[in-house]
């Protein structure tokens, strides 16, 4: 079958640096985007890796190695409005957009 | 505005009753899906379309419908024969094509609740 494993919980102090793995198993494999939900909302989109590398997008990046079935998001200079789940999620070829069970990114003071 | 919009935001239905969830995109997006959000867990994918008057099963298709008759609509029934209806449903879209960026624009969700 087809999976994404990602860590449950991650806490973090504000300005800190975070960092949320995802290794995936899906047949097909075309790219892996990450997502952000605040409690009660609607999944925001964050970044889409489709190639091997770093992919930056302001105080947050996202890494993805095709030969190791992995990728990571980078959460920098962490602010309390970052607290949030964060989900890694697997694109195939035929346009299936799969999710994994979500990291709690919780920011303290 | 272009968006996606899911009505109605809450829910309540009788046990043994289907109940169909709407969601509607002006994105003119071909790719459409439908999930499932039990509290503290990930999205469970239920349906997906890539095309009109075409779909396909996602991981928890049993007990769940879906037509797929305009680009624009792609409306989930929930029916009697799903056993755990209780939950929150999302319906997203996004671009076709996997070569380009296959970012997915969520609704603001469907609250359902089983009386």
């Amino acid at each position: 079958g087809q999976s994404l494993e990602q860590p449950s919980e991650v806490t973090a102090v504000e300005g800190a640096i975070v960092q949320i793995n995802c290794t995936y198993q899906t047949s097909g494999f075309y790219g892996l985007s990450w997502y952000q939900q605040h409690d009660g909302g609607a999944p925001t989109f964050l970044s889409y890796n489709a190639l091997d590398g770093l992919e930056e997008t302001g105080r947050f990046s996202s890494f993805l190695s095709r030969s190791d079935s992995y990728g990571y998001l980078l959460l920098q200079e962490l602010q309390m409005k970052d607290s949030a789940s964060y989900f890694c999620a697997s694109t195939d070829s035929w346009g299936k957009l799969q999710f994994g069970a979500g990291t709690q990114v919780v920011v303290t003071p | 505005d272009g968006g996606i919009t899911q009505s109605p935001k809450y829910l309540f239905r009788k046990e043994g009753q289907n109940v169909t969830l709407s969601c509607e995109q002006n994105l003119n997006h071909d790719a459409m899906y439908w999930y499932r959000q039990d509290p503290g867990q990930g999205l469970r994918l239920i349906y997906y379309s890539q095309i009109v008057n075409d779909f396909q099963k996602g991981d928890i298709a049993e007990g769940y419908s879906v037509s797929r008759e305009k680009k624009e609509s792609f409306p989930l029934t929930v029916t009697s024969a799903q056993k755990n209806p209780t939950a929150f449903y999302l319906c997203a879209s996004s671009m076709r094509r996997q070569s380009e960026n296959t970012e997915a624009f969520f609704g603001q969700g469907t609250r359902l609740t089983v009386v």
